[in-house]
């Protein structure tokens, strides 16, 4: 059972490139989510999933897309990186919306150049 | 706006020794708390959460205490190891307003002295 699994762990961007971060469950949860972590800041909230093909924006969520297009897979695309951009993401996914107890991947850290 | 933060941000305790790790959440109507450990490199790992109609809840070698009269949320570790050090985040929610989405604290480093 892997969990939650995030790949790549490591990335480095020049502005204004695009890129997907990739994010898979297989704990057959409904719920996932994108977070950012930068120092100082905690984590942030960007984009969010009931179910597949239900997406809803969180708290940071300009200059991020998601899709959820099956159960297993919600991908986070940056369309034109920024440097603020730079951060270490977290991929999270619980059983259900109302089920607050997340679940989370090991992140990847990008840079933006 | 609401926030969830904590007293201190770094704790250094001896092994062996208990360690209080302290988090102060504003939102009154929160119904909802968690706390994580993220080791460093890695993504947060739940460690045990309460819902306010609980004031205390045990783990293994671990405790939360919610006090809502000063809305205060504290994690307990007994016996600390060197394998506890790593930040430690509280969370929050308010389920009854209709949002599933858990607000972060800051996080405070533990660190343990060997």
């Amino acid at each position: 059972n892997a969990g939650v699994t995030q790949t790549p762990k490591f990335q480095v961007l020049k502005t204004g490139q695009s890129m997907t971060l990739q994010c898979a469950q297989d704990m057959n949860h409904e719920y996932m989510s994108w977070y950012r972590q930068d120092p100082g800041m905690g984590l942030r909230l960007i984009h969010y999933s009931v179910g597949a093909g239900i997406t809803d924006q969180g708290e940071v969520p300009n200059g991020y897309n998601v899709s959820r297009s099956t159960t297993e897979d919600f991908p986070l695309r940056l369309l034109s990186a920024a440097p603020s951009q730079t951060s270490v993401y977290f991929c999270a996914s619980s059983l259900m919306a109302s089920n607050e107890k997340l679940f989370f991947g090991s992140g990847t850290q990008l840079s933006v150049l | 706006g609401e926030s969830v933060g904590l007293h201190l941000p770094t704790l250094s305790v001896q092994e062996g020794d208990n360690s209080i790790i302290n988090c102060a959440y504003s939102n009154s109507a929160s119904d909802y708390f968690i706390w994580y450990k993220q080791e460093s490199g890695k993504g947060p790992q739940f460690i045990i959460d309460i819902r306010s109609n609980m004031d205390k809840r045990q783990g293994q070698r671990v405790t939360v205490l919610l006090n809502k009269t000063v809305k205060h949320l504290s994690l307990q570790i007994a016996a600390t190891q060197p394998g506890d050090s790593a930040v430690y985040f509280c969370a929050e929610n308010d389920s009854g307003a209709g949002s599933y989405q858990l607000t972060f604290g800051k996080g405070t480093k533990l660190s343990v002295i060997p």
